[in-house]
């Protein structure tokens, strides 16, 4: 079975400061990572994946995640916060594989909040 | 062109009623999963179909759930004799085809189902 933590529910960061939300995950091999961001009374929308290759993966708004499986971690990171980054971010695995339909397991959500 | 959606946004229902959730996929999607969302929590999939087939419903909380997609595009989550524990978001994912999961889940806004 796949799980995946979160660590801290909530995140407080200052405009132009670094983010950085935690994802662990369990997994008996190595899975697809995803991270999704949530905006209020909105579905979520896909921030960036990593299914193989290299380990740096860049997505959209600045935002870019590491794999480390010697961690077995997956954290967002963003080196500028904007305002417009405020919402819920969600951590996610899934299967690895040509058998896999895809199917995704959730973190707890962790909610980003942003000061001027 | 047009997204993900999920009709109606928001359900009031009184305990023992019976609840019909909409969801229309991209069209020409293949894969559509139902996941449900508690409130503060992150979200938990229901089930899954390619195409007309359900081929994943382990993740239904119980007999009175039940969901079809008769002709392989719209899709109907129902709840039965609704209970207070099924107050919830109700998200519809749909992605393009399956073999692996590197095909990204499109989510619609969700159906926030209240039991009263």
């Amino acid at each position: 079975a796949q799980s995946v933590t979160q660590l801290g529910s909530h995140v407080s960061v200052s405009e132009g400061a670094l983010v950085l939300l935690r994802c662990n995950y369990s997994s008996s091999v190595p899975p697809y990572l995803f991270w999704y961001v949530q905006y209020p009374n909105q579905g979520l929308q896909l921030l960036l994946k990593y299914t193989t290759g290299a380990t740096l993966v860049k997505g959209i708004n600045g935002f870019e995640a590491e794999f480390k499986k010697s961690e077995t971690s997956f954290h967002l990171t963003k080196p500028s916060a904007h305002m417009s980054d405020a919402a819920e971010y969600f951590c996610a695995v899934s299967m690895a594989g040509g058998t896999s339909y895809g199917k995704l397991t959730f973190g707890q959500g962790t909610i980003l909040t942003v000061h001027p | 062109g047009a997204g993900v959606s999920q009709s109606p946004r928001y359900k009031v229902a009184k305990r023992g009623q019976d609840v019909a959730l909409r969801c229309d996929p991209i069209s020409g999607h293949v894969s559509l999963f139902w996941y449900q969302q508690a409130l503060g929590q992150g979200p938990e999939f229901l089930t899954y179909f390619q195409n007309e087939a359900q081929l994943d419903k382990s993740g239904l909380p119980s007999d009175r759930f039940f969901a079809e997609r008769p002709e392989g595009s719209v899709s109907t989550l129902k709840i039965q004799r609704t209970q207070q524990e099924d107050s919830a978001v109700y998200l519809c994912a749909s992605s393009l085809a399956v073999g692996g999961a590197i095909y990204e889940q499109y989510f619609g806004p969700g159906t926030r189902l209240t039991v009263t």
